[in-house]
């Protein structure tokens, strides 16, 4: 069955860098687009970036613009998503999902935990 | 970007009763819209896609609607199973990011 599977969060310190990572298993990976999507404790669901099956093309929300990086290593059936220059608003449970049909996000993770503080 | 915004944020229901959800695009997105439900401290789970089209698996008791920028989600009798916090989400190609509306939370009456 379709896992996904994230890592990486943490409690970490406003300005520092973390790289979360979402393993993958149950279907052919390469031929997917992954998102990330992020949820602040008690907040809504925000989108925050896409990955291409190939890693062709990127893109990311407004708000995580120039700091996050996404990328995918397909022989090891794993997206990454780099966050750079931490802020507190970034604390959140961040969510990887695979993409269905190019319109809409069908298999979750369980997502992974990031809180930004001093 | 464009804007999801639901109503009502949050309501009340009994085992039985028949609910609907409203989300409004802030332009229109033809029928590009998926809902999704969440349950506390779980991951999203997707229900409907192009706006009426149900995912496979999902209980005939929901349906959506709509088109453009007004879109409908309606749960005709209310399971317990189905109290959580539903969320639209438009997927309009050309336009990403790919935004949630703010939710709405369906809680026991």
């Amino acid at each position: 069955q379709v896992q996904l599977v994230e890592s990486g969060g943490g409690v970490v310190q406003p300005g520092t860098s973390l790289r979360l990572s979402c393993a993958a298993s149950g279907f052919t990976f390469s031929n997917y687009d992954i998102h990330w999507v992020r949820q602040a404790p008690g907040k809504g669901l925000e989108w925050v970036a896409i990955i291409s099956y190939d890693g062709s093309y990127k893109h990311y929300a407004d708000s995580v613009k120039g700091r996050f990086t996404i990328s995918r290593d397909n022989s090891k059936n794993t997206v990454f998503l780099q966050i750079n220059s931490l802020r507190a608003e970034d604390t959140a449970v961040y969510y990887c999902a695979q993409d269905w049909r190019k319109m809409a996000l069908d298999y979750w993770g369980q997502g992974t935990l990031v809180t930004v503080s001093s | 970007d464009i804007q999801m915004t639901q109503s009502p944020s949050s309501l009340s229901a009994s085992v039985g009763d028949r609910i609907t959800i409203t989300c409004r695009a802030s332009q229109s997105i033809s029928s590009y819209l998926n809902w999704y439900q969440q349950k506390p401290g779980k991951a999203p789970k997707f229900l409907i896609y192009a706006a009426s089209s149900l995912q496979s698996g999902v209980p005939s008791r929901f349906s959506g609607s709509g088109s453009g920028t007004d879109f409908t989600l309606t749960i005709s009798s209310l399971q317990p199973e189905d109290f959580a916090t539903y969320y639209c989400q438009h997927s309009y190609t050309t336009a990403i990011p790919w935004t949630f509306g703010q939710g709405t939370k369906v809680e026991i009456k």
